[in-house]
């Protein structure tokens, strides 16, 4: 089953609108993580947001934010005043701390983010 | 602080060969993980490797195995290699071997099965 929701498949924006990402998540495990990563067309992968699943406090950072809500399993990220090097496929991934699943990322199928001058 | 690497960059390989991909890991990190992205979707846990132990597997074939080394460096081998191989293998490194730290990724290794 997948664990791991990203319901958009691809959001396209114009340059300095504000972008969020959807992610819902599925898990009986009571202690999780979830992060994002971002996928620019190098294909490297790189961690942006990690948060634990005692910590519901929404954050921002620069132009990131999230808003983690147990209640709904949601993991939404948000984007503001996009840019055009925001453009990239972005990923919402789970990691469970039950013995077999001890370090495994469980990703989404990845969002595409266009932003467009 | 030298991140992760992984090499080759790119290989092409033949149905039934075998294949090894090298990643060396952060400075400091001592455990790797293993994942497959296929195009257009989300990378597949493989398997972790903590202080040279495997250290937790995903739903990947023994064709699929690995190495870590003292310092802390990791081999994915691949034998067999089948024509659904093909996609970007990605190494990943953090600081502990629990599910918590986040991971660090390097460019990955585009695999071509022909």
């Amino acid at each position: 089953a997948q664990k791991v929701t990203q319901a958009q498949t691809e959001i396209s924006v114009v340059e300095k609108e504000d972008v969020t990402l959807d992610c819902v998540y599925e898990t009986r495990d009571t202690t999780y993580y979830l992060f994002w990563y971002k996928q620019p067309p190098s294909g490297e992968l790189v961690f942006l947001i990690r948060r634990n699943s005692f910590d519901e406090q929404n954050e921002i950072s620069g132009r990131y934010s999230w808003n983690f809500q147990k209640s709904t399993s949601s993991f939404n990220f948000t984007i503001t005043a996009s840019q055009v090097v925001d453009s990239a496929v972005y990923f919402c991934a789970l990691s469970e701390v039950q013995t077999d699943s001890w370090g495994k990322l469980q990703f989404g199928a990845g969002t595409q983010v266009v932003v467009t001058p | 602080e030298t991140g992760v690497t992984q090499s080759p960059t790119h290989l092409i390989k033949t149905r039934g060969q075998q294949v090894t991909l090298r990643c060396s890991s952060q400075s400091g990190h001592n455990t790797v993980s293993w994942y497959q992205q296929a195009l257009g979707q989300g990378p597949q846990f493989i398997f972790q490797y903590y202080r040279e132990e495997e250290n937790g597997r995903g739903n990947f074939p023994p064709r699929f195995s690995g190495l870590q080394f003292p310092n802390y460096s990791s081999e994915l081998n691949v034998n067999a290699l089948e024509l659904d191989d093909s996609a970007l293998y990605l190494c990943a490194s953090s600081g502990g071997g629990t599910g918590g730290y986040e991971q660090y990724f390097g460019p990955g290794t585009r695999l071509t099965v022909t």
